[in-house]
């Protein structure tokens, strides 16, 4: 089984829907991160959770939410869904130490979102 | 700040020939340095990472990077490539803090001519 799993891998929607991604992990780490992908622009930080108490805002957080219902299980809200939305959204999880890792990030599959 | 450039979007090669991925970055410590290949309709994959010791580092799919610190350089290398490595490649940067972050490039699309 993956060690990093999200849910919906694809999903529609039509502007103004609330639209929740899931991810959940078995690597037992600590920070979990919610990028987004667009063609040309790499991966942009949207949210991170350092631990289940700690929520931070990345770089691109308006228009989204998250919550860390605990530690293997971190999700991503889109309040009102608009078309620029419309992107490839990635879950990643990093362990706590960085003495072996580097805070090295192990990725999920991805969830592929269209906002109509 | 931190901050990844990899200046080339688009690269092709043919098959068997030798690969060179530029990288490079800015950073106010000694950083961490990645490299993650993504295939087509997958998600991220690390090929390999640097964080300390020798700055030729080996990683999987016959894949190496070199750090230059002088040049803020960690260009990815294979001498012989194939056509399964055409995918997209991104190069990332992070740091010793326990509050960093790991920032990525834009990414390099390599293409496998036959």
């Amino acid at each position: 089984d993956a060690d990093v799993t999200q849910t919906p891998r694809n999903r529609i929607t039509k502007t103004g829907k609330r639209i929740m991604l899931e991810c959940s992990q078995t690597k037992g780490h600590d920070r979990m991160y919610w990028y987004r992908q667009d063609p040309g622009l790499g991966l942009r930080l949207i949210y991170y959770s350092f631990d289940v108490k700690d929520i931070n805002k990345g770089e691109i957080s308006d228009g989204y939410s998250v919550s860390r219902q605990a530690q293997a299980k971190f999700s991503l809200s889109l309040e009102s869904a608009i078309p620029n939305q419309t992107a490839l959204y990635f879950c990643a999880t990093s362990d706590n130490d960085s003495g072996t890792s580097g805070y090295e990030q192990y990725f999920g599959p991805g969830t592929r979102l269209t906002v109509t | 700040a931190q901050s990844v450039t990899q200046p080339d979007i688009h690269i092709t090669v043919s098959e068997g020939a030798s690969l060179e991925l530029r990288c490079n970055y800015s950073y106010g410590a000694t950083p961490y340095l990645f490299w993650y290949v993504q295939s087509p309709g997958q998600g991220l994959q690390l090929l390999l990472k640097y964080f300390s010791g020798d700055t030729l580092v080996q990683g999987i799919k016959g894949f190496e990077a070199e750090f230059k610190r002088s040049q803020s350089s960690f260009n990815l290398r294979k001498p012989s490539v194939h056509w399964s490595d055409a995918a997209e490649y991104f190069c990332a940067v992070g740091g010793v803090s326990s509050a960093s972050k790991i920032i990525f490039g834009s990414g390099t699309r390599l293409s496998i001519r036959p």
